[in-house]
């Protein structure tokens, strides 16, 4: 089993470029998420979809897109680069019942640095 | 608002001894409680998850401690081994609610 597939896993950027992190699994999970990673920070939620053609915000939305057209893939477009989106990007997903109770399974991460 | 925080951002603990990991919560409304393991360059790993309604749940290892008096989690990982050196998060749910709000990490260093 693959789990959860994070591509790429580096990029660097220039400021407005646009770009998408890739993320599949293929343990048939309901729920998909990105969170991104920054120093001295938990992880903090940017969008979730609980199944596919539904999504919804989290903490920090702004400056990022998801769509959901299958159950296995989740991207995230960074629709024009800066800055301050530089950081590590994690992918996970878990069944619908596992939201609950908090058991997600986490890609490796994609570390993203804007210039 | 809701936040999770951590007591200390590193602790050092000497191979085979006990490691205490310490969480606070503010949020009442939390149902559930998770503690997850993060290893340099890796995604972070579920470890273990406690119920609001239990004071005290144990796995491989690991023992979570969970004070609602006082809204403070810990993990008590036994004979702590060099494969344990990693970040560990705390996180808190409530039910129905899709999102974990997760604490900022501590640091486990073990000394051998």
């Amino acid at each position: 089993n693959a789990g959860v597939t994070q591509t790429p896993k580096f990029q660097v950027l220039k400021t407005g470029q646009s770009m998408t992190l890739q993320c599949a699994q293929d343990m048939n999970h309901e729920y998909m998420s990105w969170y991104r990673q920054d120093p001295g920070m938990g992880l903090r939620l940017i969008h979730y979809s609980v199944g596919a053609g539904i999504t919804d915000q989290g903490e920090v939305p702004n400056g990022y897109n998801v769509s959901r057209s299958t159950t296995e893939d989740f991207p995230l477009r960074l629709l024009s680069a800066a800055p301050s989106q530089t950081s590590v990007y994690f992918c996970a997903s878990t069944r619908l019942a596992g939201v609950n109770t908090g058991e997600l399974f986490f890609g490796e991460g994609s570390r993203l640095t804007v210039l | 608002g809701e936040s999770v925080g951590l007591h200390l951002p590193t602790l050092s603990v000497q191979e085979g001894d006990n490691s205490i990991i310490n969480c606070a919560y503010s949020n009442s409304a939390s149902d559930y409680f998770i503690w997850y393991k993060q290893e340099s360059g890796k995604g972070p790993q579920f470890i273990i998850d406690i119920r609001s309604n239990m004071d005290k749940r144990q796995g491989q290892r690991v023992t979570v401690l969970l004070n609602k008096t006082v809204k403070h989690l810990s993990l008590q990982i036994a004979a702590t081994q060099p494969g344990d050196s990693a970040v560990y998060f705390c996180a808190e749910n409530r039910a129905g609610r899709r999102a974990l709000t997760f604490g900022s990490g501590t640091r486990l260093q073990v000394q051998p």
